[in-house]
């Protein structure tokens, strides 16, 4: 079965440090990779996403991340975060194939204090 | 300008009470989901609707019904709701298949007495 693994379950930074959120899946064909941000008391809203070409994938704010197919990975980076980008943050993986299902982490927590 | 609405925000009901949570979209899409997120869990997919195609996820239990009576709305029913249901569930949309982006409501914290 596919799985999505986050293995930081909170970071706290300060404002202008350098962010990366691991996330890694275990799928062994070709997938759709997400980024999905969860601000206080919002809904979840995309980040970004990469499908195929380029591996490295801008999104809104500032974010970007990485696809390294040879490491299942899909690292989300940030190179000065703000004390607005505090919330949680989920990668997700779509297995392409048609099917509808969307597989989360179970999330990190980012806190950045001012 | 909301997009995907849940109602309500907040559902308190009692053990074995049916309950039934409520989504609605103004996106026009064609696929609407229903996760269920437990504290610090990943959110879990329980079933979906292609138009009015209906698609269940193997493990959801059979406490757990959808309807889309059309487009725009659809609803979770829980028949008889246990301790281990209490929970959030999230409403999503997508124009066609998953690779589309999903749009997410706000999602309704379930209470279970």
């Amino acid at each position: 079965a596919q799985s999505v693994s986050q293995h930081n379950h909170h970071v706290i930074l300060s404002e202008a440090a350098s962010l990366e959120l691991g996330c890694n899946y275990s799928y062994g064909g070709t997938v759709n990779l997400f980024w999905y941000v969860q601000y206080p008391g919002q809904h979840l809203q995309l980040l970004l996403k990469y499908f195929s070409g380029d591996p490295l994938v801008k999104g809104i704010k500032g974010f970007e991340a990485e696809f390294i197919k040879s490491k299942f990975s899909f690292n989300l980076r940030k190179p000065s975060v703000q004390w607005s980008d505090t919330a949680e943050y989920f990668c997700a993986v779509t297995i392409q194939t048609g099917a509808n299902n969307l597989f989360f982490g179970t999330g990190t927590r980012l806190t950045v204090i001012p | 300008d909301a997009m995907v609405i849940q109602n309500p925000r907040y559902q308190v009901t009692q053990f074995g009470k049916p309950v039934t949570l409520s989504c609605s979209q103004t996106l026009n899409h064609n696929v609407m989901y229903w996760y269920q997120q437990k504290s610090s869990q990943a959110p879990k997919l329980l079933f979906h609707y292609y138009d009015k195609d209906f698609n269940n996820e193997a493990d959801t239990p059979d406490n757990f019904q959808s309807r889309r009576p059309n487009t725009s709305f659809c609803f979770l029913d829980i028949r008889s709701p246990g301790l281990g249901d209490a929970a959030m569930y999230l409403c999503a949309t997508s124009r066609n298949q998953a690779t589309d982006t999903q749009y997410f409501g706000p999602g309704t914290r379930l209470t279970v007495l």
